[in-house]
């Protein structure tokens, strides 16, 4: 299973909403998470089944989707947001492969 | 705290070998399945292997044949062997834990800080 992330760099204002996309090459119903990696850090989960928030993930944080089209918006971006955020499928696996990445950055 | 923390990484030479450890606290290790993800310098995630409760195994291909995954729960650690050791295996190596969601299913949800692995002569 192929995952792919759009886009690879998205500029977004504080303030504002960002909205990461992720595509899946075949169907892996809700199975899939959501990571934000800052530089020098190992990821953090943010997201699982698509669309809950793990322990401590702030509400502004949120996931959609199912089938092959997924989403992750943050809805006011706040400094700390700024950050590489990957998906992840766990359908099928091994593997469990990864998206390419969306960089976050401040526009 | 719970946490991972990973040991082991270093340069070696291509062709070489070299065997990462990640040592748990703060859970019962025992109880979950763990995996080593990998992260070349300024590039993307790639898993790499797991293991699960039972010693059941997985590799990606890029690896299979070459590293060996496993766990010693009575020292709550996780191990990574490396053989044949190449350039493209030059990375960050994280281990992580597995945590199972009930319905919604898996994901890691405990991350190590790292450690870094050269492969150069």
């Amino acid at each position: 299973i192929v995952m792919t992330q759009s886009p690879a760099t998205l500029s977004v204002s504080p303030g504002e909403r960002a909205t990461l996309s992720c595509r899946a090459s075949q169907s892996i119903s809700s199975k899939l998470a959501w990571y934000q990696q800052k530089p020098g850090q190992a990821p953090r989960l943010l997201i699982y089944g698509a669309s809950t928030r793990a322990t401590g993930i702030p509400a502004r944080f949120s996931g959609s989707g199912s089938g092959t089209e997924f989403t992750l918006t943050i809805s006011s971006l706040q400094s700390e947001d700024f950050a590489v955020y990957y998906c992840q499928h766990y359908s099928d696996w091994p593997p469990y492969d990864f998206g390419q990445g969306t960089k976050l950055e401040i526009k | 705290e719970v946490q991972l923390v990973e040991s082991g990484g270093g340069l070696v030479q291509p062709g070489g070998s070299l065997r990462l450890s990640c040592t748990a606290s703060g859970f019962t290790f025992s109880r979950y399945d763990f995996h080593w993800v990998r992260q070349v310098t300024g590039k993307g995630l790639e898993w790499v292997s797991a293991i699960g409760t039972v010693g059941d195994t997985y590799y990606s291909g890029s690896v299979k044949g070459r590293f060996t995954i496993s766990r010693e729960d009575a020292k709550n650690s996780l191990y990574l062997q490396m053989n044949s050791l190449r350039a493209e295996d030059a990375a960050v190596y994280y281990c992580a834990r597995e945590r199972i969601f009930a319905t919604l299913g898996e994901a890691f949800d405990i991350w190590g800080q790292g450690t870094m692995v050269t492969v150069s002569s």
